[in-house]
This record gives C-alpha cells, sequence and structure tokens, in this order.
C-alpha cells in the first residue's frame, strides 16, 4: 500500500516535553497537509507544503509548533513545551496539484492513519 | 471564513433503512465539495467528491450526493443501508475564497449507527 504513512501511530508525553512527528506522503504528491482532530470536532486545518514551501499557517498553529518539509517529501510536525490542551489526533494528508495558484479545482486530500497524542 | 454545519450529531438506523445526512457550507463562492467516512479504527478515506458538472455525484459504496448551489448544501444519500455502513462521516468544503486564506474545512461529523 503506498498511501500516506505517520509514525508514531500513538505518542504519550509529560507536559513540557517536546514532540516530534513523522508524515510520509503519497509518493510524487506535491503538497503536503497538517490537521488536529479533537475529540467530536471534525479536522482543523494547521498548515500545508507545496513542495518545499509552507505556504498557509492556521492561527491554530501557535509558536510552540513548527513544521517542515526540508526536500519536499516527508514532514514533520514538532511540538515544544507540550500542554495539556495539545493532546489530539494529528493527521496528515498529500495531493497532486499541477501550477501554484492556492486553489486549484479538482485537488483531492488522501489522509493517513493519524498520531494520537496524550499530554499527561 | 467559511464554515461547514452538519445537522445530525448521531444517527441510529436499521438495516434497509434509507439514509440523508445534511451538509451546508457558508461560501458561495467556486467551491469544492466532499464527503468523507471515517470506519471504526481506520482513518479518514474519500467517499465522494463534486467539482462540478452533474451535481447528482455517485460514490463508493452506493452513496451519492446532491449539491444544490442555491441552497449551499451538499446532502449524502443511500438508499438503504447496512451494517457495515457505520461509521463518521464529514462533510468538507474548499473554496476559492480570494482572499489568500485557502483551507478544507471540516463539519463536526455525523456518527452513523447501524442496527443490523
Amino acid at each position: 500500500d503506498t498511501g500516506v504513512s505517520q509514525d508514531p501511530r500513538h505518542k504519550i508525553t509529560k507536559r513540557g516535553q517536546n514532540v516530534t512527528f513523522r508524515c510520509d506522503p503519497i509518493s510524487e504528491h506535491n503538497r503536503l497537509y497538517w490537521y488536529r482532530q479533537t475529540l467530536g470536532q471534525g479536522p482543523e486545518f494547521l498548515t500545508y507544503f507545496q513542495n518545499e514551501a509552507q505556504l498557509e499557517k492556521s492561527r491554530l498553529l501557535s509558536d510552540r509548533f513548527s513544521a517542515e518539509r526540508p526536500k519536499g517529501s516527508f514532514s514533520t510536525l514538532e511540538i515544544q513545551r507540550t500542554e495539556q490542551g495539545d493532546s489530539a489526533m494529528y493527521l496528515c494528508a498529500s495531493s497532486l496539484v499541477f501550477g501554484t495558484r492556492l486553489f486549484v479545482h479538482e485537488e483531492t486530500q488522501y489522509f493517513g492513519p493519524g498520531t494520537r497524542l496524550l499530554v499527561l | 471564513a467559511q464554515s461547514v454545519s452538519q445537522h445530525n450529531h448521531h444517527v441510529i438506523l436499521s438495516e434497509a433503512a434509507s439514509l440523508e445526512l445534511g451538509c451546508n457550507y457558508s461560501y458561495g463562492g467556486t467551491v469544492n465539495l466532499f464527503w468523507y467516512v471515517q470506519y471504526p479504527g481506520q482513518h479518514l478515506q474519500l467517499l465522494l467528491k463534486y467539482f462540478s458538472g452533474d451535481p447528482l455525484v455517485k460514490g463508493i459504496k452506493g452513496f451519492e450526493a446532491e449539491f444544490i448551489k442555491s441552497k449551499f448544501s451538499f446532502n449524502l444519500r443511500k438508499p438503504s443501508v447496512q451494517w457495515s455502513d457505520t461509521a463518521e462521516y464529514f462533510c468538507a468544503v474548499i473554496t476559492d475564497s480570494g482572499a489568500g486564506s485557502y483551507q478544507l474545512t471540516f463539519g463536526k461529523g455525523t456518527k452513523l449507527s447501524v442496527i443490523p
């Protein structure tokens, strides 16, 4: 299966620790998205990349969050000084688009299994 | 900012009953519309999508959705549900807002429980 993969699938950490998650998109997909999902809510957009460029960040993404996609393939999402409110499922999605316009008609995002974070 | 409303939080149906899940969005420009499904213990999967053309779109597993532009709606339907349709269903929309903000916005989801 060559879908989106995420690692780890589960992470338990103590408040104040740093955590890093990895996402491997579908091969040759040039866009990569990060979302956060809490209980009873739909996924909420955090940030996205086209190739290695980070094009948009949500206001949900505080200064403690940083995302990278250094070679335009896999991406990492780091949370520094975790807080209990960071407990959530972190989802990654990828897509293949042509061109550089922000809104791409007929773009479809494919999601990974997520990393479930629990901050104690 | 764009928003997506799903009217039902939890729907319980018996097998063979018909299903309709409501979805309304707030933006009137060009839209891409999606329904995703999350089966228990699995990740989000694309059920169907609408980009343009015929407003009635068919997806996997017998699902269909109708885009009604005048009502800003994209309701999901299935004529006869099965126990295996038990899952959470998310409506999502992405718009050409023109304001520089670009994101796929999800509704809160509707949990469907099908009783055998």
